[in-house]
């Protein structure tokens, strides 16, 4: 089975700080991770994946996250933030193999951008 | 292409009701997946369907059933409500089989149990 835990329930930040938002998984094979994004009101949108391969991915919005085996983590980060980008994320893990489209949420961290 | 939609996008029922829950995934998705979100609980896999027929199942009550139809529409049914299935409603559907991909999410069903 799998889990997730995100570290901060709520991270406060100024804009064009940085920021990051922490997620740990446990897993006993090899996992899928995702960060998604809701905005309020709305749906989740996919922000970024890491599948295999580099360990840092991007996504064209300015996030990065990356993915690091020995500790568990996939934590989130961006350099400068934008009222914007005011929202909740997510981190959510999947087994590599036969967990089809099943993920296994985090409880979210809502990041709030002042100005 | 449109986005997967979500229907009806609130309602109220009363304890000991059932409801039905519809979701229209994006033209060419085969698989549609049920997500149940609540403040208490987070985000909590309900089940997944691929070509009509599920292939995983969470956690929940027998109580929660869905079904996709040859087009891959999809329904879910709560019978017998309580007072703890107010939430919103997930429904997200995916063109990759095997996982992997991106789920594209719905607007959600806000369902309020009075």
């Amino acid at each position: 089975a799998q889990s997730v835990t995100q570290l901060d329930s709520q991270v406060p930040v100024f804009e064009e700080a940085p920021v990051e938002l922490r997620c740990n998984y446990s897993s006993s094979v090899s996992v899928y991770l995702f960060w998604y994004v809701q905005y309020p009101n709305q749906g989740l949108q996919l922000l970024l994946k890491y599948l295999s391969g580099s360990t840092l991915v991007e996504s064209i919005n300015g996030f990065e996250a990356e993915f690091n085996k020995s500790q568990t983590s996939f934590h989130l980060r961006k350099p400068s933030v934008h009222i914007s980008d005011t929202a909740e994320y997510f981190c959510a893990v999947t087994p590599d193999s036969g967990g089809y489209n099943k993920l296994i949420f985090g409880a979210g961290t809502r990041l709030a951008v002042h100005p | 292409k449109a986005g997967v939609t979500q229907t009806p996008r609130y309602l109220i029922k009363t304890r000991g009701q059932q409801v039905t829950l519809s979701c229209s995934p994006i033209s060419g998705h085969r698989s549609v997946s049920w997500y149940q979100q609540t403040p208490g609980q987070g985000l909590q896999f309900l089940f997944e369907y691929f070509s009509e027929t599920q292939r995983n199942k969470g956690n929940f009550p027998g109580r929660f059933s869905g079904r996709q139809f040859s087009n891959s529409r999809s329904e879910m049914n709560v019978s017998t409500l309580e007072l703890g299935d107010s939430a919103l409603y997930l429904c997200a559907s995916s063109d990759a089989g095997l996982g992997a991909g991106e789920l594209f999410f719905g607007e959600g069903s806000r369902l309020t149990v009075l």
